[in-house]
Order: C-alpha cells, then sequence, then structure tokens
C-alpha cells in the first residue's frame, strides 16, 4: 500500500527558529493536508493544498505541494513554544472506489525556551 | 468546519470484554471514517461507514473484530472487541469538511 515518509523524526529546535518538515511518497495525492497534535487530542487541520505547485500559508504556517504530486513541505517560522507537538501529514486520493487519506509518519517537534 | 465528540474519551478494559465508542457529529455527514492510532504510531484508517450500508473495511481490519454501526447521517459506533493488549490504542472517528477532514479528540483505550 501507499506509505508517507515524513523527515525529521523529531526536531529539538530554540524559539524564534525556522522549522521545515516535509514529506514524500510513493504514489501521487489529490490533495495534501498537513495537520497538529497535541498530547490527548485528535489532529487539527492546519493547511490544504490542491493541486501541484500549490503554496499555501497560514499565519506563520506555509506548505507546498509539490509539483510531482508525491511530495509536500511544511515550514514554521519563528517558531514559539505552543508549536510543541506531532505534525502529520496526510495524502488523499480519490478514486472511483472513494476517498481515501494516508498518513505519513509524523514529525515530533520540540521547541527550547 | 464540524464539531465532532467522541465518547468515552478514554478507558481501561479487561482483556476478553468488548468496548463501543461513540461518535456524534453536529452535522450530517455522508461518510465517517474509524482510525487507530497505536502507541507512538502514526493514524492508520479502520474503515469507512456510509450511512445505510455495511462499512468498508481496510486492508488487515475485519468486521467480526471491529464491527461498525451508523444507523443515521450524524453518529457512528465502532466496536473493538475480544480486546487484547495488543488493541491498546487511540481510535478517533474523522468526517470530511469543506476545508479538508476534520477529527474527533479520540478514544484512548487501554487493555489489560
Amino acid at each position: 500500500g501507499q506509505q508517507l515518509n515524513q523527515s525529521p523524526q523529531s526536531m529539538f529546535i530554540q524559539e524564534g527558529e525556522d522549522v521545515s518538515m516535509n514529506c514524500t511518497s510513493s504514489s501521487i495525492f489529490n490533495t495534501w493536508l498537513w495537520y497538529k497534535q497535541d498530547p490527548g487530542e485528535g489532529p487539527v487541520l492546519l493547511i490544504a493544498l490542491y493541486k501541484a505547485g500549490e503554496l499555501t500559508s497560514n499565519g506563520r504556517l506555509t506548505a507546498q505541494f509539490g509539483i510531482t504530486r508525491k511530495d509536500s513541505f511544511l515550514n514554521i517560522s519563528a517558531s514559539i513554544p505552543s508549536d510543541v507537538g506531532i505534525y502529520f501529514c496526510a495524502g488523499l486520493l480519490s478514486t472511483g472506489g472513494g476517498n481515501k487519506l494516508t498518513f505519513g509518519t509524523g514529525t515530533q517537534l520540540k521547541v527550547e525556551l | 468546519s464540524a464539531v465532532i465528540s467522541q465518547k468515552p474519551s478514554r478507558d481501561i478494559c479487561q482483556r476478553g470484554t468488548s468496548l463501543t465508542i461513540q461518535c456524534q457529529v453536529d452535522s450530517q455527514v455522508t461518510m465517517m471514517f474509524w482510525y487507530r492510532q497505536q502507541p507512538g504510531q502514526s493514524l492508520t484508517l479502520i474503515a469507512t461507514a456510509n450511512q445505510g450500508s455495511e462499512a468498508t473495511y481496510e486492508s488487515g481490519f475485519v468486521i467480526d473484530k471491529f464491527p461498525i454501526s451508523r444507523p443515521n447521517l450524524t453518529f457512528s459506533t465502532l466496536t473493538v472487541s475480544n480486546m487484547s493488549p495488543e488493541d491498546s490504542s487511540i481510535y478517533l472517528c474523522s468526517v470530511v469538511t469543506p476545508g479538508g477532514y476534520t477529527f474527533g479528540s479520540g478514544t484512548r483505550l487501554t487493555v489489560v
């Protein structure tokens, strides 16, 4: 089946630093989504990308849908302590059989004050 | 976006028993999805629940182990049957919203 590999697996950064993480797949997707999960909570949608090459921002977050449709990246600028959490990419493929959302392996972000 | 309520939020269960997890959405939705998140892992789709038809299960998940009900367009249940410690996970329901997929806060299940 499809696999989404995220890197890095974890990051330990200083407050104020910029963060970059990416997600690669062996298959193409129609849509890329980026989620953040805090402890004890479900994932919360951060950014959605709908076409190849699309670059979208949401506050300090910027994400891009790769041209090949097999990858995406997420950047966080000027990190703050509340950015701590696990970030997941997710690829959506719409086929005749329906929609299926596949999640990446996750990037754990820790911010040092 | 939709608001999803899951019950219970957590439970500790004896092996061999079953637990039914409820998912209530504040608006009508066509498809509801159930995911499992094992400790320290990503989310894996268990099944898709459509109102009025049987759920569609992903590879590795079977109806006998994870029976699903979808009696109307705002509610679904997932039962984890004959539990073993390996079933200890977070179970999450999800629905499609205009912006993407929205998730409930999950049910943290521990089987002892």
